[in-house]
């Protein structure tokens, strides 16, 4: 495996479950992101863990929870989403100095009902 | 806070034309990156091509290149002789130099290209 992997690529959930998402990286990179992709608008940049610490949380709401175990691995826990949620989540990562890129994920389609 | 603006909702070429697209960003600072990024129904998203701002020279990678227009604020890609491959969604990103962490995308809404025969 390699690359940016991402954990189930689709998933459907009422709003009153607990479910995680999955996102592993295979490249030694040391950050890591989580965006949200909604129809017709920007991607919205979620969380950034730089060598596992959180050091963003752009105004997410708390029924949206991260984890970021080690370098190679993160995590976003859900639970009583709302339907406004039903979204592509993104995950990226990439190495800490700004002049690289980063690497996305295939992305995990989102439905809440 | 810096913003990046797609004007172009969609577009359409034929296959092996050139098609430009359109970003234009605003910042108040004078060194950054700008990325293109092709998002394709697979839906893994590609870096495409990288621009540093310092740089004058455009950028160009095989079939795609920039024009970089520092003092408008503008960052159009082109493709060349298009292939059906091409059809995707593509992100215009902006990111500033670290600043000692790991530094954030700002994106566009996005433009679909789609490739005709």
């Amino acid at each position: 495996e390699t690359g940016v992997t991402q954990t189930p690529r689709h998933l459907v959930m009422g709003m009153t479950n607990k479910k995680s998402l999955k996102c592993e990286q295979h490249l030694g990179h040391n950050a890591m992101y989580w965006y949200k992709q909604s129809a017709k608008k920007p991607l919205e940049l979620m969380f950034v863990y730089n060598f596992k610490e959180q050091t963003e949380n752009n105004s997410v709401p708390s029924r949206f929870s991260p984890e970021c175990p080690n370098s190679s691995h993160l995590f976003l826990h859900l639970h009583t989403l709302q339907p406004e949620d039903s979204a592509l989540y993104l995950c990226a990562s990439s190495l800490q100095r700004s002049s690289y890129e980063q690497y996305f994920g295939p992305g995990t389609r989102l439905t809440v009902t | 806070a810096q913003t990046v603006t797609q004007s172009q909702p969609e577009m359409s070429v034929q296959e092996a034309e050139t098609v430009t697209l359109s970003c234009t960003y605003d910042t108040s600072e004078s060194d950054y990156y700008l990325f293109w990024y092709k998002q394709p129904p697979s839906r893994q998203m590609i870096l495409v091509i990288r621009q540093e701002a310092y740089k004058q020279q455009n950028a160009t990678e095989n079939r795609f290149s920039v024009n970089f227009q520092k003092a408008a604020k503008s960052f159009s890609l082109k493709i060349s002789d298009s292939q059906l491959g091409d059809a995707a969604m593509y992100f215009c990103a902006y990111r500033s130099v670290d600043t000692g962490t790991a530094s954030k995308l700002t994106f566009g809404t996005g433009t679909r290209l789609q490739v005709t025969l």
